[in-house]
């Protein structure tokens, strides 16, 4: 069973840093694209990045570009967001997400974790 | 203002037919699949439909996706009091190189 836990949300002041962390199990975590996915309280879904199984491809929404940076760690079968110069609209539930497909493709989002929640505010 | 457009909001009695909708433009829906998503109430989303009209096993056969030119629709028959939460569609768009959502549909069950 695909498992993934986020980890690493908490409250921080505008213009901090925070790292999240995704622990993935239950599958090749290797060979799969993964993403974050976020949802402010009360709205709706916005995509915020995506990494390919060796990193070599990585794409970020525009709000998050500069900002943001995905990684992962094959070895470990985990999934990173540096977060940095955050602001209050940053403020959301992010998940992590398993991509159906293998490679450097992105399919659809075929799992999710439970999510973590990042306030940001002073 | 979301990329993808839907109603905000939906509705039906136990056992009928609703509709959900999904409007996007040539970058998006008209040259990549089209993905649907439910999303429960405290719960993380789920997805019910890819490539426009697939169903991953265990999502049950009253839900129906399809596509047509630039728009996308969620059919939900047999309506249930569980159906009741956030539905939203999603597609890569080729002009921004990333993934974009609708606005969300929050369905009712009366």
């Amino acid at each position: 069973e695909v498992q993934l836990v986020e980890s690493g949300g908490v409250a921080v002041q505008p213009g901090g840093s925070l790292r999240l962390s995704c622990a993935a199990s239950g599958f090749n975590f290797d060979v799969y694209t993964m993403h974050w996915v976020r949802q402010a309280p009360g709205r709706g879904l916005e995509w915020v990045s995506y990494i390919s199984m060796d990193g070599s491809t990585i794409y970020y929404s525009d709000s998050v570009r500069g900002r943001f940076a995905i990684s992962r760690d094959n070895s470990k079968s985990s999934l990173f967001l540096q977060m940095n110069s955050l602001r209050s609209e940053d403020t959301a539930f992010y998940y992590c997400t398993k991509d159906y497909c293998r490679g450097s493709t992105s399919c659809y989002f075929e799992s999710w974790g439970q999510g973590t929640l990042v306030t940001v505010s002073s | 203002q979301s990329v993808l457009t839907q109603p905000p909001s939906a509705s039906g009695t136990p056992g009928q037919k609703v509709t959900i909708s999904c409007s996007g433009s040539s970058p998006n829906i008209g040259s990549n699949y089209v993905s649907w998503y439910q999303q429960l109430p405290g719960t993380a989303p789920k997805v019910l439909i890819y490539r426009d009209n697939q169903r991953p096993s265990g999502v049950p056969d009253r839900f129906f996706g399809s596509k047509s030119g630039t728009s996308a629709s969620l059919v939900i028959s047999g309506l249930r009091s569980a159906d009741e939460a956030d539905y939203y569609c999603a597609g890569w768009d080729d002009s921004v190189n990333g993934w974009v959502f609708g606005g969300g549909t929050r369905l009712t069950v009366l």
